[in-house]
């Protein structure tokens, strides 16, 4: 199976940069997505990334290195509405273009003033 | 365009029951796939349907069954419920690359 690994939690201060670290295995891939998610509410699609390099969209950037295995959020200028869970998602090999996503645990992220 | 919706919002039944979800996607898209989400296990994919045919399909037993019509609405159904089945089930409905996700149907077995 594809395991994906994140940090359980961080803790950043308001208006700081934070980095989120996720690694997978290398056994094959078929693409990377960052979903936010707030507490009792459905994850929102954040990023995707099928190659090397970095994606920046506004606050927000993703980067990925298929050989290492390797992804990573940055969220800068942190506001203290990007207080929730950042989900790491993979679609696994074999799956082609399909809805099928294998996630890490998630890493809570809390803001602070 | 209108979002995905999932039905119903909250629900509560008891063990041996069954229960029956409901997606609509998001207009134009054909895939919709189902996860379920608990605090141990994190989210994990259920199944997925395009055009009327399951896809794909995860690691769960046959309780946890699903089907979806001509117009992309998709349904699941857990038969026998079991304590553990207690989670956020959550419909995601795909374009091109993207997924989609639903408010969610939070479901509580007693």
């Amino acid at each position: 199976g594809q395991n994906i690994d994140q940090p359980t939690e961080m803790t950043a201060t308001e208006g700081a940069i934070v980095q989120i670290n996720c690694t997978y295995q290398t056994s094959g891939f078929n693409g990377l997505f960052w979903y936010q998610q707030h507490a009792g509410e459905a994850p929102t699609f954040l990023s995707y990334n099928v190659l090397d390099g970095l994606e920046e969209k506004g606050r927000f950037s993703s980067f990925l290195s298929r050989s290492k295995g390797y992804s990573y959020l940055l969220l800068k200028e942190l506001q203290m509405k990007d207080s929730a869970s950042y989900l790491c998602a993979v679609r696994p090999p074999g799956s082609g273009n399909t809805g099928k996503l294998i996630f890490g645990q998630g890493t809570t992220l809390q803001v602070k003033p | 365009k209108a979002g995905v919706t999932q039905t119903p919002r909250y629900l509560i039944k008891t063990r041996g029951q069954q229960v029956t979800l409901s997606c609509s996607p998001i207009s134009g898209h054909r895939s919709v796939s189902w996860y379920q989400q608990t605090p141990g296990q994190g989210l994990q994919f259920l199944f997925e349907y395009f055009s009327e045919t399951q896809r794909n399909k995860g690691n769960f037993p046959g309780r946890f069954s699903g089907r979806q019509f001509s117009n992309s609405r998709s349904e699941m159904n857990v038969s026998t419920l079991e304590l553990g089945d207690s989670a956020l089930y959550l419909c995601a409905s795909k374009g091109e690359e993207t997924q989609y996700f639903g408010p969610g149907t939070r479901l509580l077995v007693l």
